[in-house]
């Protein structure tokens, strides 16, 4: 299984509401990542998980939430987002911080796409 | 500050023709560089990935050059198909220090016409 597990596919949600994004992966991988993707631009590093801790956070704000629950999981909890929050957010894996992205690369999943109301 | 600039925004090319795009870094310490393919409605997928010891490294009809000295470095694709219209992003990590973060360039969209 080489696939990197992203969901809902869709999103719609208002200022007000909390949702959850989810992602699984079951190769094995032991750095996850969350990446945020507008529309024709790159995507932008949000926050790495190293076995299961969290090593890099953006400065992101405080509304994005992430969880890493166990090593094949990695949740993004959502509350009080803005308009400006719409994009599609990106789930990757990669065998770890010492040796990944540079030997296997990153597996990214298909994402959310989020849209706040 | 963006550290890795890719050029050109988009590109339509033939079947058949050779697709080109280059990239440009100034962060002498990155030492990996990746190429990923991104289809709408998907993530980005590797494609190929190059060292800086490592001038050309060529993967069926996509191929990396590299110049380390004028720090710059482009994929070519060679005899485009349809099926290669796509997003295209460079990327560089600088390594294990600096937790492998990648750097991506801004895309290029490419269209391949039948």
């Amino acid at each position: 299984d080489t696939e990197v597990t992203q969901t809902p596919k869709h999103l719609v949600m208002g200022m007000t509401n909390k949702k959850s994004l989810k992602c699984e992966q079951h190769m094995g991988h032991r750095a996850m990542y969350w990446y945020k993707q507008k529309a024709k631009k790159p995507p932008e590093l949000m926050f790495v998980y190293s076995y299961e801790k969290l090593s890099i956070n953006e400065s992101v704000p405080s509304r994005f939430s992430p969880e890493c629950p166990n090593s094949s999981l990695l949740n993004l909890h959502l509350h009080a987002l803005q308009p400006e929050d719409s994009a599609l957010y990106l789930c990757a894996s990669s065998q770890g911080l010492s040796r990944a992205p540079r030997t296997s690369g990153l597996f990214f999943g298909s994402g959310t796409q989020l849209s706040v109301l | 500050q963006q550290q890795v600039k890719q050029s050109p925004q988009s590109l339509i090319v033939q079947k058949g023709g050779i697709s080109i795009i280059n990239c440009a870094y100034e962060n002498t310490a990155f030492d990996y560089f990746p190429w990923y393919q991104q289809f709408p409605g998907k993530g980005p997928a590797l494609l190929i990935a190059i060292r800086p010891d490592v001038s050309e490294k060529k993967e069926g009809r996509f191929t990396i050059s590299f110049n380390k000295s004028a720090k710059q470095f482009s994929l070519h694709i060679m005899d485009s198909q349809p099926g290669d219209s796509a997003t295209y992003f460079c990327a560089a990590s600088p390594g294990k220090a600096a937790g492998n973060k990648l750097t991506f360039g801004g895309g290029t969209r490419v269209l391949v016409k039948p």
